[in-house]
């Protein structure tokens, strides 16, 4: 159980293009997800978090406009990276929180195998 | 400072070496500890959740917390080439919408 996937796994786009990253909960359903970024032998930085149904909270120096994420059902949740510039390259990961987790694990995210972003 | 501090390694140990892996933390709100492991260009895989100081044993793993010190430990007994990956804590404030502070991680190679 608590599968989340990613697609498409790699993309790699001209610079001026957007992108669109989606983020699924397979077997059960996600009230909040996040998006974060991860550079090469770095920790994740978190980038937004995404609730069902409301807009999403964005942390601080990240562009909203820049990364939209829209999370339209309990199971499905999309980053579009647009127009996506060489310094926007990096490694995107989602994660996602079982929303009939019991109160003790509210804070468990499961996340997803990542996508990587090149923009050439 | 950073919330949480990692030391990110590498570490390299003999296969059936015991490894210790921590993290230290300055805020006293957190309550509740992961410990997740990323095999390379893959997502985070969770391997232990706790939420209270002591042990977690799981297999040869244990999960150790010491709040009075605002220190996390994940020990693995009899280590395995296959254990070779990067190991990150996490810890969040509950109810405070999910949102989990990392550490940098710890590159770990398990050499045969």
């Amino acid at each position: 159980g608590a599968v989340v996937s990613q697609h498409p796994s790699r993309v790699i786009c001209k610079s001026g293009t957007s992108v669109k990253i989606e983020c699924r909960s397979l077997d059960f359903q996600a009230t909040t997800m996040f998006w974060y970024r991860q550079f090469p032998k770095k920790s994740l930085m978190l980038m937004a978090t995404s609730n069902e149904g409301s807009k999403a909270t964005y942390e601080q120096g990240v562009e909203k406009d820049k990364f939209l994420i829209n999370h339209a059902s309990l199971t499905l949740s999309t980053l579009t990276v647009t127009s996506a510039h060489p310094e926007d390259s990096s490694f995107y990961i989602c994660s996602a929180r079982d929303r009939l987790a019991g109160a003790l694990s509210t804070d468990t995210q499961y996340f997803g195998p990542g996508t990587r972003l090149t923009v050439l | 400072q950073k919330e949480v501090e990692q030391d990110p390694g590498p570490l390299s140990v003999p296969e059936g070496a015991i490894v210790s892996l921590n993290c230290t933390y300055s805020n006293s709100a957190f309550q509740y500890f992961m410990w997740y492991r990323q095999y390379s260009r893959k997502g985070p895989e969770l391997l232990m959740y706790t939420y209270s100081s002591g042990n977690k044993e799981d297999g040869r793993f244990t999960a150790q917390v010491d709040k009075s010190s605002k220190y996390i430990s994940l020990f693995i007994r009899d280590s395995q080439p296959s254990d070779s990956a990067t190991y990150l804590c996490a810890m969040s404030v509950l109810n405070q919408g999910g949102k989990l502070i990392f550490g940098q991680g710890t590159e770990l190679s398990v050499k045969p």
